[in-house]
C-alpha cells in the first residue's frame, strides 16, 4: 500500500540533544512537507521541499534543519536551538500535478522533551 | 495575505443530528478551500476541496460544504452525525496565485454524543 511512514511514533528526548525524525514515502510524490502542531493550533509549516536535494524554509524554521537525498526520503532533526520542541510533528507529501493543497500525511511523531 | 478563522474551536452534537462546522477566510487572490479531518493521535485525511468549479462540493463520508464568496465562507456539514465523525476538523485556505502558500484554521473539535 502506498503512503507515508513517519518514525517513531513517540519519542523523549533530554534538553540539549538533537534528534532526527524519519519520513519516508513511496507514493513517488515530489514534493514534501514538515508541519509541527501545537494543540489548539492550526499546523505551522518548518520546511518543505518540491526536488531532491533543495529544500525551502517554512514559517518556522529556526532551529531545525533537513535534507532531501532522495526522492522518497525528508528527515527532519530538531536541534538543540529549537527552545520549545514538544510538539506533534506532520510530514505530509504530494503530487506536482495535484493541487497545493492536496497533502497526504504521515501519522505524526510526538516529541517530548524531559 | 491570507488568513481562515473557525469560528468554533469545540462543536458537540447528538448522533443522527446535523453538523455545521463554520470556517471563514480572507485572501487576496483567488482560493483554493479544503477541509481536514484528524483523528486522536493520526495525521490529517482530506476530506473535500473548492477549487473554483461548482460552489457546492461533496467529500467523503457523507461530508459537504458550499463556497459563498460573498460571505467569504466555506462552511462544512453533514446531514446525520456518526460516532464515528468524532474528530478535530480543519479549514484550509491556499491561494492558487502569488505565493500558493497554505494556511491552516486552528480547528475545530466535533464531539458526537450517543
Amino acid at each position: 500500500d502506498g503512503g507515508i511512514t513517519q518514525s517513531p511514533k513517540y519519542l523523549f528526548r533530554k534538553e540539549g540533544q538533537n534528534v532526527t525524525l524519519s519520513c519516508e514515502q513511496n507514493l513517488n510524490h515530489d514534493a514534501m512537507y514538515w508541519y509541527r502542531q501545537d494543540p489548539g493550533q492550526g499546523l505551522r509549516l518548518i520546511y518543505y521541499s518540491q526536488i531532491v536535494n533543495d529544500f525551502q524554509k517554512g514559517d518556522i524554521a529556526e532551529g531545525y534543519s533537513v535534507s532531501r537525498e532522495k526522492k522518497e526520503s525528508f528527515p527532519l532533526t530538531v536541534t538543540s536551538a529549537q527552545k520549545n520542541p514538544t510538539a506533534f510533528y506532520l510530514c505530509a507529501s504530494r503530487g506536482l500535478a495535484g493541487d497545493i493543497g492536496e497533502l497526504f500525511f504521515g501519522e505524526g511523531s510526538r516529541l517530548t522533551v524531559l | 495575505a491570507q488568513s481562515v478563522t473557525q469560528l468554533d474551536s469545540h462543536v458537540s452534537v447528538s448522533e443522527g443530528t446535523p453538523v455545521l462546522l463554520r470556517c471563514n477566510y480572507s485572501s487576496s487572490y483567488s482560493p483554493s478551500l479544503f477541509w481536514y479531518v484528524q483523528h486522536p493521535n493520526k495525521g490529517l485525511q482530506l476530506l473535500l476541496k473548492y477549487t473554483s468549479a461548482a460552489t457546492l462540493v461533496k467529500g467523503i463520508n457523507g461530508f459537504e460544504a458550499e463556497f459563498k464568496k460573498s460571505e467569504t465562507s466555506f462552511h462544512l456539514t453533514k446531514p446525520s452525525a456518526h460516532m464515528s465523525d468524532a474528530a478535530e476538523y480543519f479549514c484550509v485556505v491556499s491561494e492558487r496565485t502569488g505565493r500558493r502558500a497554505l494556511t491552516f484554521g486552528s480547528g475545530t473539535r466535533l464531539q458526537v454524543q450517543p
